[in-house]
């Protein structure tokens, strides 16, 4: 089954400073998404960022960018300039198949980000 | 704008009791889900439906049940709250083989069973 681990319960950054935050995650298929969703606080969780495992070009969002290595399974998120408003909660995911052609997303355990003013 | 909405953001029942969460989607959905957010745990899948009256376990089930009548509509219920139970439910949405797939979540319901 595959797995997503996120080994930094919580992280802290100064706003405008860059802070990367880890994922890695374990599986056998060749071909998959990965996603970085945020979470603030009392507020809906919302899709960051989405890399396409056959892709080798690593996926931005304006501030928001990937380091997806495939071969070593890991899959970072990088915030370059920090603003008040990244502080959330991070949660990196994996899309897997069910069945009937349904998806689920595996979910990491996710690492809370605070920014410093 | 897509939205997903569930019927309560604070909940407090006591155990024993019957207990319903309700969650509706305006973007006509095939794929519902309702998940389960603890610390240190992340988000674990309880149960899912890709249709109407269809309905599959997830990967933390036991003490869940389901109800989806209509399309936009996605109930868990929990039949005997116990404390073990208490947790923030978040529900979500998302198209049927849509490729890119992205999930849209709800605010969430933070239950407390005492």
């Amino acid at each position: 089954a595959q797995t997503v681990t996120q080994s930094q319960p919580e992280m802290s950054v100064q706003e405008a400073e860059t802070v990367t935050l880890s994922c890695t995650y374990d599986t056998s298929e060749s071909d998959y998404y990965l996603f970085w969703y945020k979470q603030p606080p009392s507020r809906q969780m919302i899709l960051v960022i989405r890399q396409e495992a056959y892709k080798q070009q690593n996926a931005t969002e304006n501030r928001f960018s990937v380091n997806f290595q495939k071969a070593a399974k890991s899959f970072s998120l990088k915030i370059s300039d920090s603003q008040l408003g990244d502080a959330a909660m991070y949660f990196c995911a994996y899309r897997t198949y069910i069945i009937q052609g349904a998806q689920k997303l595996v979910f990491g355990q996710g690492t809370r980000l605070t920014i410093n003013p | 704008d897509v939205k997903v909405t569930q019927s309560s953001r604070y909940l407090v029942k006591r155990t024993g009791e019957k207990v319903f969460l309700e969650c509706v989607q305006d973007m006509d959905h095939e794929n519902m889900f309702w998940y389960r957010q603890d610390p240190g745990l992340g988000l674990r899948l309880i149960y899912f439906s890709y249709d109407v009256k269809m309905k599959e376990k997830g990967d933390i089930p036991e003490g869940y049940s389901v109800s989806r009548e209509k399309k936009e509509r996605f109930s868990l219920i929990l039949e005997s709250a116990s404390t073990n139970q208490t947790s923030m439910y978040l529900c979500a949405s998302s198209l049927y083989l849509e490729s890119s797939y992205e999930q849209y979540f709800g605010p969430g319901t933070r239950l407390t069973v005492t």
